[in-house]
C-alpha cells in the first residue's frame, strides 16, 4: 500500500496566479499520476510524472499550463498556472505501489475567482 | 482510444433495495478494476478482475468480468447508507480510463 499526502486540501485563488500542488508519497513509487476531477464529474488523467525525465502529459493538457516536477521517487508537484475560473477543480495525485492498484491523495480544491 | 461507459449515471434507492452499475468499454480488456469515491472523499480501490467471466465478492459486493472482457458489473445486496458514493470502472493503467461513475444515493 501508499500513504500519500497532498497539499493544499483547498485553495481559493485569484484569476491570473499559479498554484502548486504538492504529493508526498510514504514510499518510493516509479510513476506518479496527475488528475482533474471537476464537479460531478469523472476523473482525467493530466500526466504522468516520471522521475528524472520530463512528465508525459495527455491530449488536452500542456506543459506550458501544468508544469510538473518529479525531484525524487517519493515527491511530486503540479502547478496550475495563469488561473482561470474554468480551472476550479479537485486536482489528484495517485500512485501505484506493488501491484495495479491505484491509490489517491486526499485531493486539492481549487476555486478560481 | 479506449472508451469506458457506465451505466446508470445515477442511482437512488431505499436502503435494503439492491443496485447494479454496469461498465462497457469499446476495447477488450485485460483487466478491470472499480473504485469507490465517497462525498468529499477521494477514490479507494475496491477490486481488479483479470479473468474471463470471473466473478469475486466482498461482503454484500458482488463483482463480474463479462467473457469477452469488454463489459463488467458490480452488484451490491441489500443497501445500506454506508454505501452512498460514485463508483468507478477504470480500465488497465496504460491508458488509464475511468468510466464516468455511477452515483448511489441510499435513502434510509
Amino acid at each position: 500500500s501508499a500513504v500519500i499526502s497532498q497539499k493544499p486540501s483547498r485553495d481559493i485563488c485569484q484569476r491570473g496566479t499559479s498554484l502548486t500542488i504538492q504529493c508526498q508519497v510514504d514510499s518510493q513509487v516509479t510513476m506518479m499520476f496527475w488528475y482533474r476531477q471537476q464537479p460531478g464529474q469523472s476523473l482525467t488523467l493530466i500526466a504522468t510524472a516520471n522521475q528524472g525525465s520530463e512528465a508525459t502529459y495527455e491530449s488536452g493538457f500542456v506543459i506550458d499550463k501544468f508544469p510538473i516536477s518529479r525531484p525524487n521517487l517519493t515527491f511530486s508537484t503540479l502547478t496550475v498556472s495563469n488561473m482561470s475560473p474554468e480551472d476550479s477543480s479537485i486536482y489528484l495525485c495517485s500512485v501505484t505501489a506493488g501491484g495495479t492498484e491505484a491509490f489517491f491523495g486526499q485531493g486539492t480544491r481549487l476555486t478560481v475567482v | 482510444g479506449q472508451q469506458v461507459m457506465q451505466i446508470p449515471q445515477y442511482q437512488h434507492v431505499q436502503e435494503g433495495e439492491d443496485f447494479t452499475t454496469y461498465c462497457n468499454s469499446s476495447t477488450t480488456l485485460s483487466n478491470i478494476q472499480w473504485y469507490k469515491q465517497r462525498p468529499g472523499g477521494h477514490p479507494v480501490f475496491l477490486i481488479q478482475l483479470v479473468k474471463s467471466g470471473e466473478v469475486k465478492k466482498q461482503k454484500r459486493l458482488t463483482f463480474q468480468f463479462g467473457e469477452a472482457k469488454k463489459n463488467s458489473s458490480l452488484h451490491i445486496t441489500a443497501t445500506q447508507t454506508t454505501d452512498v458514493g460514485t463508483y468507478f470502472c477504470a480500465g488497465p493503467r496504460q491508458n488509464f480510463v475511468f468510466g464516468p461513475g455511477t452515483r448511489l444515493s441510499v435513502l434510509p
